[in-house]
């Protein structure tokens, strides 16, 4: 039990395009979702947490209207990246708590690059 | 300010040895201590956590070891195999309180050798 999943595993886009990334908790309902950026060789750096049903509260320095977040059920949390530039390409990972809980269960992660 | 130290940033060990990474923390109101593993393109898994209430806890070949007072914490791997090898972060949080708002230390990549 306890599965994370995102969708999709790697991207590619142009730059200026939006690309929109996907986080499941398959088998269990999480109230608490979380959004990571990863660089290569880097520890994981926390931008949002994502509640169901209320707006996100991001990290300092990280742009709220260019990350943008919905989490609209218990299994279900998106990141948008809008107007993407080379910069915003790296790893990005969730992860979500259980409704009654507070263990982390992480995604597999999403790489997008920006060409 | 980084709030979780990590060392070494890289470890090589040979196959059967045992691998030792340490971590320390400076909140002290920090109180549930997690350790993960992360394969390259992959998310990272859960490995073994601790609480403050214990000095030690042991799961098969991982143990971690808390020192509460030098608030320092650490994470052994016995008997090292190759399938080991990867990046291991230490985490810090305080439960109960920002859920979830862990903080992670800089990463230790283990390379095992055969």
């Amino acid at each position: 039990g306890a599965v994370v999943s995102q969708h999709p595993s790697r991207v590619i886009c142009k730059s200026g395009t939006s690309v929109k990334i996907e986080c499941r908790s398959l088998d269990f309902q999480a109230t608490t979702m979380f959004w990571y950026r990863q660089f290569p060789k880097k520890s994981l750096m926390l931008m949002a947490t994502s509640n169901e049903g209320s707006k996100a509260t991001y990290e300092q320095g990280v742009e709220k209207d260019k990350f943008l977040i919905n989490h609209a059920s218990l299994t279900l949390s998106t990141l948008t990246v809008t107007s993407a530039h080379p910069e915003d390409s790296s790893f990005y990972i969730c992860s979500a708590i259980r409704t009654r809980g507070n263990e982390q269960f992480f995604g597999p992660g999403t790489r997008l690059t920006v060409l | 300010q980084q709030q979780v130290k990590q060392s070494p940033q890289s470890l090589i060990v040979q196959k059967g040895g045992i691998s030792i990474i340490n971590c320390a923390y400076e909140n002290t109101a920090f109180d549930y201590f997690p350790w993960y593993q992360q394969f390259p393109g992959k998310g990272p898994a859960l490995l073994i956590a601790i609480r403050p209430d214990v000095s030690e806890k042991k799961e098969g070949r991982f143990t971690i070891s808390f020192n509460k007072s030098a608030k320092q914490f650490s994470l052994h791997i016995m008997d090292s195999q190759p399938g080991d090898s990867a990046t291991y972060f230490c985490a810090a949080m305080r439960d109960g309180g920002s859920q979830g708002n862990l903080i992670f230390g800089k990463g230790t990549k283990l390379s095992v050798k055969p």
